[in-house]
This record gives structure tokens, sequence and C-alpha cells, in this order.
């Protein structure tokens, strides 16, 4: 199965301050990748798929990029409602895997 | 709106059995897969299974194959999650998430099982 490594595993940040996340698969998986954001007691959200196609009602202020096995979300200016639990996830082969996640706090 | 709604938490003890639901509303609910997802305290998210209603394909990831069943109920609009015998291991938090390819835009608010004696 494809592995996903994110990382870091935390990354404490102050609100406006641009936060970089990375993900890493470990064989190429072209651009089928989204990211998810989890919130505590909530379910994830869906926020890119295709590696950088924003889903409905994503704010701007996050952009995604990257193919093959590097990947990148990035939030320019961090707001609140920000923090959280963000995953990426693969949809090249079965079984989808997640990565373990990385936790944006401040 | 288009929703998933999940039937509430289940508390049950080792090798019982057990179904939890997942009823979509608000859109056609056999042209999209529903998957189901594992979060057990304070870890990862894991793809158990998805099932595609209009056929009733499913697919199971290694992990998961043979420990649970995934159905669907055209006639409700609902995907289910069995369980012949539960184990203490089972405890988690379960989503039901429905997909358009293998992307899933919207997640059911989650279906807390727990396992003890």
């Amino acid at each position: 199965e494809i592995v996903m490594t994110q990382s870091p595993a935390t990354l404490s940040v102050s609100p406006g301050e641009r936060a970089t996340l990375s993900c890493r698969a470990s064989q190429s998986i072209g651009s089928d990748l989204a990211w998810y954001q989890q919130k505590p007691g909530r379910a994830p959200r869906l926020l890119f798929y295709g590696a950088s196609t924003r889903a409905t009602g994503i704010p701007a202020r996050l952009s995604a990029s990257g193919s093959g096995t590097e990947f990148t979300l990035t939030i320019s200016s961090l707001q609140s409602e920000d923090f959280a639990i963000y995953y990426c996830q693969q949809y090249k082969d079965w079984p989808l895997t997640f990565g373990v996640g990385t936790k944006v706090e401040i | 709106e288009v929703q998933l709604v999940q039937s509430g938490a289940e508390v049950k003890k080792p090798g019982e059995s057990l179904k939890i639901s997942c009823k979509g509303s608000g859109y056609s609910f056999t042209y999209y897969w529903i998957a189901w997802v594992r979060q057990m305290p304070g870890k990862r998210l894991e793809w158990m299974g998805i099932i595609y209603p209009g056929t009733s394909e499913t697919r199971y990831s290694p992990s998961f194959q043979g420990q649970v069943t995934i159905s669907v109920d055209k006639s409700t609009n609902a995907a289910h999650l069995h369980w012949g015998s539960l184990k203490a291991s089972d405890t988690a938090i379960y989503y039901c998430a429905r997909g358009s390819g293998y992307t899933f835009d919207t997640w059911g608010q989650g279906t807390l099982v727990t396992v003890s004696s």
C-alpha cells in the first residue's frame, strides 16, 4: 500500500502567520491527492482534491500544490478557524490511505 | 442540502454483533460512492471500505476485509456497516463519507462505538 508521510507532526504558529504543511507519498501518485481539515469532535472536511483544486467554500488563503510524491498545503495568513489537524489522502491506488496528520496549533 | 446522517452512539460487549447506518439525502444516492472511515481515539483516519449504491460494488481495505461487512439499502438511501463479533479494539468513531470518485466531499457526523465488557 502507498504510505503517506506528513510533516511536521505539529506546527506552532501565531494568527496572521504563514503555515506550510508537507505530505510525501511512498510512490508516485500523480495528482491523486486530497487534503482534509479536522477540528476536535468534528468530521473531516474536504479542502482540496486533484492536489490543487479547491473544494467548494474553501477560502483563497488556503492553497495546495505538488505532484508525483511531494505535496504542500499552504495557509497564507492563519485565522483562528484554521487551527486544526490536516490530513492528506492518496487515491491513486487501493487501499486509499491517509497520512498521520499535521496539527496546526497556536 | 446534501447530508449524511449517521445512527447514534452504541455501547456493546465483546462478541456482540452491530450494524450502524448512514442515510443520505439531498442528492441522487445511487450515483455516489459511500465510504466508511475509522478513527480510533486520538488516532489517524483509516479507510475501511467503499460501496457504490447503484451496483452494490464493494471494495475493502485489506486491514478490514473479513472483519466488517458494508452494505446498502437503496430503498431507504442508507448504507450500513456491520460487525458479526465485536472486539474491544473496534472502539472508535466511524464516519461515512460521500464520494465522487475517491475524494469525499460530504461526511456524516460520526458514530461512536464503544466495546467494553
